[in-house]
């Protein structure tokens, strides 16, 4: 299997500051076809998660411009550029390249 | 839009099945998308469990080796999972979702709400 593994588990951020979690793959993620199977999701407490990033770095629908992301191969990063209130919660990233699908064990995004 | 619904028993016995079903509102359980079971234990990450195409085509976790049977009712628009010889371990939140195929490939884009089932006595 491969194994998701994010840093920090948790961080507390002042609204209107950055905030970056890293998420690293025990295997690359880069797929035959050139795309890379690297998703974020977001769960806020007491709701179901849902997703923000698909392919490292395409934000779905209605996902707002200050989460990006970035990474190749292993190595990725999701960043908020000016967290608010309600970016509150839990993320986690996922591999999509083979099965069984794996999720990162969580960041814990505390607001100030 | 699609929206997912979960439910069944809150509680199940050790040694018993745990039966879930996922009713898909909105859309069609036949279109060209997998549909997929996450679970969640208390104050824990997320796992998957494992998928199926309404062709009645699944993947599951081999962590659960042969207990998860994961099936499509066309008939009634939803899926179901039954998770057999459970134990504490598989007291969890579980949540259906729906997974992209064609693009967003492997992106579980639409999420139930969650269903929490506990094991106990």
């Amino acid at each position: 299997d491969i194994v998701m593994t994010q840093t920090p588990l948790s961080l507390s951020v002042t609204p209107g500051q950055p905030a970056s979690i890293s998420c690293r793959s025990s295997q690359s993620l880069l797929h035959s076809d050139g795309k890379t199977y690297l998703y974020w999701y977001l769960q806020k407490p007491g709701q179901s998660p849902q997703l923000l990033i698909y392919e490292v770095s395409s934000r779905f629908s209605g996902v707002p411009d200050r989460f990006s992301g970035s990474g190749s191969g292993t190595d990725f990063t999701l960043k908020i550029s000016r967290v608010e209130a309600e970016d509150a919660g839990v993320y986690y990233c996922k591999q999509g390249i083979d099965l069984p699908l794996t999720f990162g064990g969580g960041t814990k995004v505390e607001i100030k | 839009q699609v929206q997912l619904q979960e439910s069944g028993p809150g509680l199940v016995k050790p040694s018993g099945t745990l039966s879930l079903t996922c009713a898909v509102s909105g859309g069609s359980i036949s279109s060209s998308h997998w549909w997929t079971w996450v679970r969640q234990p208390p104050g824990k990450g997320l796992e998957w469990i494992g998928e199926i195409f309404h062709t009645g085509s699944t993947n599951s976790n081999p962590s659960l080796k042969s207990r998860v049977i994961i099936s499509v009712d066309k008939s009634k628009n939803q899926l179901s999972l039954k998770l057999t010889s459970v134990t504490a371990a598989d007291t969890a939140v579980y949540y259906c979702a729906r997974v992209r195929l064609i693009d967003l490939f492997r992106a579980f884009d639409i999420w139930g709400q969650g269903t929490m089932v506990a094991v106990s006595s």
